[in-house]
């Protein structure tokens, strides 16, 4: 059981746009930015973005993050094959003193 | 480019010490906190705890009674141990970087993991 919630799941069409949610609480996302990592296949987590709603440098623009109260949202616009992955959402739990992480969404691109 | 790498047994026995070290290239290990996560197959991310040269750190409240963490500033690594293992510690072990300009929690480099497998 993750402190993080996401939907197991999401899907779209390429060229779509796709939103995936991440409700957590006051002592993690309510007081503390959210991150969102991206998980290929076979390989190693990628910082997608951060402070909520920050792009490291060489992430495109189709990709988007918000955040409203104890719940963050990533965006992904303009869907390709290439974007399927797992997506997690992590922040810092101020309560557990410990950094958390959503249980990952499995997004397919149809 | 930073670069970080996991080392240590694939195959540890139930009941024994998980021993992984992680090797930074790139960066000084003395700058920022360094992470541990994990991953069982098909299954999400946990986190596991993290330090700073200082020894300062954090750990994982579940997994805190068995996990030590230490620094070297001489190899730049630095290092898990998780005692009494069993299956459950069945997983992919991944080292990362908590980034200094950024929020806590924004993990900005990654290993690539290593799987650590606890069977007799």
């Amino acid at each position: 059981q993750s402190v993080l919630t996401q939907p197991p799941s999401v899907s779209a069409a390429p060229g779509q746009k796709v939103t995936i949610s991440c409700s957590g609480s006051s002592s993690n996302i309510g007081n503390n930015y959210v991150s969102w990592y991206q998980q290929l296949p076979g390989t190693a987590p990628k910082l997608l973005i951060y402070d909520n709603n920050k792009r490291p440098s060489g992430i495109p623009d189709r990709f988007s993050g918000s955040k409203s109260g104890t719940s963050g949202t990533l965006g992904i616009s303009g869907l390709q094959t290439g974007d399927e992955a797992d997506y997690y959402c992590g922040t810092w739990d101020s309560s557990l003193s410990a950094g958390v992480f959503g249980g990952g969404t499995k997004l397919t691109v149809l | 480019q930073v670069q970080l790498q996991e080392s240590g047994p694939r195959l540890v026995k139930p009941s024994e010490t998980l021993s992984l070290t992680c090797t930074v290239s790139g960066a000084s290990i003395s700058s920022y906190y360094w992470i541990w996560i994990r991953q069982p197959a098909g299954k999400g991310l946990e986190w596991i705890g993290r330090i700073y040269i200082s020894g300062s750190t954090n750990c994982n409240p579940s997994l805190k009674s068995r996990v030590t963490m230490s620094v070297d500033t001489s190899k730049n690594q630095f290092s898990l141990e998780l005692s009494s293992v069993t299956a459950a510690d069945t997983a992919v072990y991944y080292c990362a970087r908590e980034s200094a300009a950024a929020a806590l929690e924004t993990l900005d480099f990654w290993g690539q993991g290593t799987l650590v497998t606890v069977s007799s």
